[in-house]
């Protein structure tokens, strides 16, 4: 069964960077034939998608984000990486990471991880 | 305001059918595959249905989905307790170059 978990800080100030790493529990993410993926979820609200790396390290971003986000992968640690830059308390969310099936089929969800923007 | 529209909230009792619909347009659920996601509250979502139709091996049959046209629908039978959950209808719009998902529908099993 495959596992991934997000870790990072829960708590980051207004106009500073977020930062979170997704460790996946077997396998590799380049050359695996998934995409990763980061998706968010606001408090009582619905999923937004962030964005994810492909399986060759191509990485596609949510057009409403794509100046303020970037995602990579290290493949020996079998970890890969969001960070969200210039962020505001409209960013304050639950974070999760994901196996992508193609670029659509998220088969494989973490936990998710709590993060406020608060100064 | 999403892309794709469910509507907030349905509700059943045991036993009983339940529909849940998804409502999208050309540029995503009329050119491209739909997936559900359940998410019990506090919990991360799970994958549910992909490729419109397709269940993974662990979802039991009383789960199917559907598409027509510019539009899809998730219909649970049987009804039971732990169904309780929200649903979300998710897929690729060509016109954004993103992955978009639904509101989100609250079921409610009385």
């Amino acid at each position: 069964q495959l596992r991934l978990q997000e870790s990072g800080s829960g708590l980051v100030k207004p106009s500073q960077t977020l930062s979170l790493t997704c460790a996946v529990s077997s396998g590799s993410i380049i050359n695996s034939g998934f995409s990763w993926g980061w998706i968010r979820q606001p408090p009582g609200k619905g999923l937004e998608w962030l964005g994810y790396i492909s399986q060759s390290g191509s990485t596609f971003y949510n057009p409403s984000l794509k100046s303020r986000v970037s995602m990579s992968a290290d493949r020996s640690k079998v970890q890969f990486y969001l960070r969200l830059m210039s962020v505001t308390a409209a960013d304050t969310a639950v974070y999760y990471c994901a196996r992508g099936s193609g670029r659509t089929v998220l088969d494989y969800w973490g936990q998710g991880i709590s993060v406020t923007v608060s100064s | 305001q999403s892309i794709l529209t469910q509507p907030p909230s349905v509700s059943g009792t045991p036993g009983q059918r339940v529909t849940i619909s998804c409502s999208g347009s050309s540029s995503n659920i009329g050119s491209n595959t739909v997936n559900w996601y359940q998410q019990v509250p506090g919990t991360a979502p799970k994958l549910l249905i992909f490729t419109n139709t397709q269940r993974p091996s662990r979802v039991p049959d009383r789960f199917s989905g559907s598409k027509s046209g510019t539009s899809a629908s998730l219909v649970i039978t049987g009804l039971q307790s732990e169904d309780e959950a929200d649903y979300y209808c998710s897929g690729w719009d060509d016109g954004l170059n993103g992955l978009v998902f639904g509101g989100g529908t609250r079921l409610t099993v009385l």
